[in-house]
This record gives C-alpha cells, structure tokens and sequence, in this order.
C-alpha cells in the first residue's frame, strides 16, 4: 500500500485566502486524524472521524477551520480565511484495529506558511 | 483524561553512546503507551508500543522501552546510537476502549547524535 498521501506537501498562502489541505487514508482503514504541529503547542488533534463521520472536532481552533470526509477514501482541512498564525505542519493519520489496539499511521504532512 | 510529559525537549549525545529518553504519564484509567519517531521533514512512525505482559518491550532499529507502573513512566532507551537515529522522538497514550484509540502526545525530544 502506498500509506497515507497528503497534498500539497507545501502550501504557501497569503492571509485571508482560503487554504484546502488533502488526505487520502490507507485503504481499508477506519479512523481518520488530523493534526497540527507547531513549534509552539507541539502536536494537536484537530479532529477525528470513524467510518466518514466526525467525532471529536473539539480540537479545531475556530469557526475558519472545517473538515470533512465525503468517503472512505478522501478528506480534507479547509481553512477560510487563514491568517499568519495558522502556519504550521498539518498532519493526517489513518488507523486500523490490530489484534488489540489501533495503530496510527501518519502522512507525509502539509507545511502551511501564511504570510 | 490522560496527559504525558517528556522531561527533557533535546538530548545530544555522541554516536555509539547509550541514550534514555524519559516519559511519563498521567491517567486515571489504565492506558497502552507508544512511541513514535519523526525523521526531518517526514511524518510519525511507530516505534514500538506497550499493551500488556512484558514490561520491557522492544521495537525497532534498536530501541527498547520498559513500562513502570508505579512510576507512571515509559522510558525508551538504545544502548548504542547511530548518526541515523538523529530525530524528534514522542511518547503517546490512550486509553483501552472508544476512539478509535485517540492518541495523547508529550512534546517530543529532540534526540541528537554527535560524531
């Protein structure tokens, strides 16, 4: 399998455009993460879905960001109007449950600058 | 909730040498425990991860962890290092049951091997 594929790898942007990031999960897999990773706060959970559907997005910032799973085979991380302070690594997982626990497998990420 | 704490966010150290990298964690409920490790510029990959049994687990590349209940830790350790294992290691942490096994990430250490 080719793993989890994200695009674009680098995204450079200037505020207050609208930024679209890209996942395609390992085929078969169930649970899709995303994540952001900053200097600053390290490694954070956006938002998770099972099965296509939300179920955690506590961890997106605010209304400018929004995610969505229209398949199994696709997401995406939306993020209108970004601003300077959205630049960071964007990160998306997918996971499938092994003989006891499920076992995360990262992208490649997206490095987001928004000058 | 669970909360994880890597002590220390750099650790250079010389090849060849042994090297511990410290993890502890926080939770009011059992959890499985991973680490992960991120080369430059490249998403996260399992190293090795504790579910039940033996406390001392091995992983990949050499590296090894040992789960100390009492402690609340999951140090993980190689005896002797390589140039190559210059990276951002991760502790994590989930619980049992629900979520897909959302993952709880320390801050990282920097590991940094020297010539």
């Amino acid at each position: 399998d080719a793993g989890v594929i994200q695009s674009p790898r680098h995204e450079v942007t200037e505020m207050g455009q609208e930024v679209t990031l890209r996942c395609k999960p390992i085929s078969g897999h169930d649970y899709l993460f995303w994540y952001r990773q900053t200097m600053m706060r390290g490694l954070e959970l956006l938002i998770y879905f099972n099965n296509n559907v939300p179920i955690d997005d506590s961890g997106m910032p605010e209304d400018r960001f929004s995610a969505k799973m229209p398949n199994a085979s696709f997401s995406t991380l939306k993020i209108q109007p970004s601003e300077p302070r959205d630049s960071a690594v964007y990160f998306c997982a997918s996971s499938l449950k092994g003989l006891v626990v499920y076992e995360q497998y990262f992208g490649p990420g997206t490095r987001l600058t928004v000058t | 909730a669970q909360s994880v704490t890597q002590l220390d966010s750099q650790v250079p150290v010389f090849e060849e040498a042994p090297v511990e990298l410290r993890c502890n964690y926080s939770s009011s409920v059992s959890v499985y425990l991973f680490w992960y490790v991120q080369y430059p510029n490249q998403g996260l990959q399992l190293l090795l991860k504790y579910l039940s049994g033996s406390t001392l687990v091995k992983g990949i590349n050499g590296f090894e962890a040992e789960f100390n209940k009492s402690q609340t830790s999951f140090h993980l350790r190689k005896p002797s290092v390589h140039i190559s294992d210059t990276a951002e290691y991760f502790c994590a942490v989930t619980p049992p049951a629900g979520g897909g096994n959302k993952l709880t990430f320390g801050t990282g250490t920097q590991l940094k091997v020297e010539l």
